[in-house]
């Protein structure tokens, strides 16, 4: 099956400063890759995703970046603000729409 | 955020009890999913189905038993559930089975004790 590695599990930036979480994912199957943000006491919130045809793709503050050689994939937000602190995991889905989620990074965005 | 919803959303359960979770989606999706998210460990599937036919079963205790009767409704069935099944139990749906976005429901807390 798939396995999903998520890194730092911990980060703490300063409001303004960027912050960039990492995934890899072993199965060459995959081929959708979501984020999605979890806030204390809320449900998972997809925030943007990518498929494997292209390597970037941009939403406002965020972006989400595939190499599908190297199996990786990077989310980055910009210009932080205190209410991007939240869980933020990674999902990478194998045969039909079985998903493996990343252990999640608890972000902190210091005022 | 109406679109998945799940009930109760807190449930505290002896040992000995049975008692059921219920999911609803208002989408219109055809695939519908349990997950178990416990402290310091990554969302863990449980069971999924597609067109109300069960397609995965994540070796999942029998204690746990989930329930489909339309693409609209999900159930799991607790009973002499142990103290380490506390967790948040969440529910999600998708469009249909494929690698496709999944969206979730607000989860039920639940305490065993």
């Amino acid at each position: 099956g798939e396995n999903v590695e998520q890194h730092p599990s911990t980060l703490s930036v300063q409001e303004g400063d960027s912050a960039v979480i990492k995934c890899t994912y072993s199965d060459s199957a995959s081929n959708y890759f979501p984020w999605y943000k979890q806030e204390l006491g809320k449900r998972p919130q997809l925030i943007i995703d990518i498929r494997s045809n292209v390597g970037e793709k941009k939403d406002q503050r965020i972006a989400v970046t595939l190499n599908k050689t190297a199996k990786h994939f990077s989310l980055h937000i910009t210009e932080t603000q205190p209410e991007d602190s939240a869980v933020y995991f990674c999902a990478a889905p194998t045969t039909g729409n079985q998903f493996y989620f990343g252990t999640g990074t608890s972000l902190t965005v210091i005022p | 955020e109406t679109g998945v919803t799940q009930t109760p959303r807190h449930l505290v359960m002896g040992m000995t009890n049975k008692k059921s979770l219920k999911c609803e989606q208002h989408l219109g999706h055809n695939a519908m999913y349990w997950y178990k998210q416990s402290a310091k460990k990554p969302l863990e599937l449980m069971f999924v189905y597609n067109f109300k036919e069960q397609t995965e079963n994540n070796s999942v205790p029998s204690r746990f038993s989930p329930e489909c009767p339309n693409s609209s409704h999900l159930f799991l069935h607790l009973h002499t559930l142990q103290p380490e099944d506390s967790a948040l139990y969440l529910c999600a749906s998708s469009q249909g089975w494929g690698q496709e976005t999944q969206y979730f429901g607000p989860g039920t807390r639940l305490l065993v004790l």
